[in-house]
Formats: C-alpha cells, structure tokens, sequence
C-alpha cells in the first residue's frame, strides 16, 4: 500500500520568512495530494490540493509542487504570518477510486513574530 | 458551508467499557471515514463507509467497529476500551467518485483508564 513520508516533523521560522515542508509517496497509481493545516483543537483542514495531471498550484501565500517522476511534493509558504502556525499534513489518495488517503506523519510549523 | 459533527470533544472511559462515538455530516456525503491521530503517526484510517451499512477496514481495525445505519451518520464503538485506544478520534467525509477533500470534524478526545 501507499508509505508517506514528511520532513521536517519540526519547524521554525520568523514572521515573514518562508516554510517549506516535503513529503514522499510510494505507490506511483496515487494521483491525488492534498494538504491540511491542524489549528489547536480542530480538526484539520484542507489548504490546497493538487492532482497529478499539474506540477504546480499557488494559492495567494500557498503553492503546492508535484514531482511525480521523484514522487515527492512539496507546500511552500511565503510572507509567513502568527496565524499560519499549526500542525500540517501531507497525504496521498490510494485505494479503488482514491477515496482513501494516506497521510503523512505531520509538521509542525512555529511562526516566530 | 459542510458541517462535521462528532458526539463528544472529550470523553473518560474505564478499561473494559464499550464506547460509542458518532458523527454526523450534513452534506449528503456518500463516504464517512473514522481515523486515529497520535504524535509522530499521523492520521491513521481506522475504518470506512461508502455507502448505508457498507464498511471497509483501514489500516488499524483491530479492536474497533462501525456502524453506518443512515447516511448522514457513522459510529465507531469500541468493544472492550483499553488503554492503548487513548487517543485523539477525527471523523471525515467526503462525495464518491474522487478523489475529492475530505472534511473532518474538530475531534474526540477519547482517555481510556
């Protein structure tokens, strides 16, 4: 089945600065990665989302790229804010339909003002 | 905008207990997905449902069942709690026919003693 790994599990950045976290997949069939963003006491939330059919998606402080030769993706955070300070996931769809996701182990992002 | 509802936020059972969480969408999703999150593990899929009294194990069954009577609902019991089920318990769902977001509840936190 899908492995996905995710580095750094730590991170710290100053208010301003930009954040990287990349995460690798396994299973070459998996065609669907999104991110979520975890605040404290809530459930996760998706970010932004890419599909292997585009290499790369931004999303106003937020982009996403995809590697699918490497299998590794990447979410890249620009101008990084108090605010974006939370726990983020990578995952992979798998499974009949892709409905299923594998998840990676999380990062989690320290903003320093 | 979707709504996933879990039964409880915070929930202390005894060992040997059986245990009820439930969650609820309103959405009209066709699949539910219960997953366990510890530190370090990411989120785990413990079981899912895509559709009205279907269910297919996850990655870590052992120990739990489901139950999915209505559409908008989905249950997961464990039978005889033990320790190690302490936990932190995210219910999500999502449309068939993705892969698409799956969208989570805020959580339960379940402490088995």
């Amino acid at each position: 089945g899908e492995n996905v790994e995710q580095h750094p599990s730590t991170l710290s950045v100053q208010e301003g600065d930009s954040a990287v976290i990349k995460c690798t997949y396994s299973d070459s069939a998996s065609n669907y990665f999104p991110w979520y963003k975890q605040e404290l006491g809530k459930g996760p939330q998706l970010i932004i989302d890419i599909r292997s059919n585009v290499g790369e998606k931004k999303d106003q402080r937020i982009a996403v790229t995809l590697n699918k030769t490497a299998k590794h993706f990447s979410l890249h955070i620009t101008e990084t804010q108090p605010e974006d300070s939370a726990v983020y996931f990578c995952a992979a769809s798998e499974g009949n339909y892709g409905q299923n996701f594998v998840f990676g182990p999380g990062t989690r992002l320290s903003v320093l003002p | 905008d979707v709504k996933v509802t879990q039964s409880s936020r915070y929930l202390v059972k005894r060992t040997g207990e059986k245990v009820f969480l439930e969650c609820v969408q309103d959405m009209d999703h066709e699949n539910m997905f219960w997953y366990r999150q510890d530190p370090g593990l990411g989120l785990r899929l413990i079981y899912f449902s895509y559709d009205v009294k279907m269910k297919e194990k996850g990655d870590i069954p052992e120990g739990y069942s489901v139950s999915r009577e209505k559409k908008e609902r989905f249950s997961l019991i464990l039978e005889s709690a033990s320790t190690n089920q302490t936990s932190m318990y995210l219910c999500a769902s999502n449309v068939a026919g993705g892969p698409y977001e799956q969208y989570f509840g805020p959580g339960t936190r379940l402490t088995v003693t």
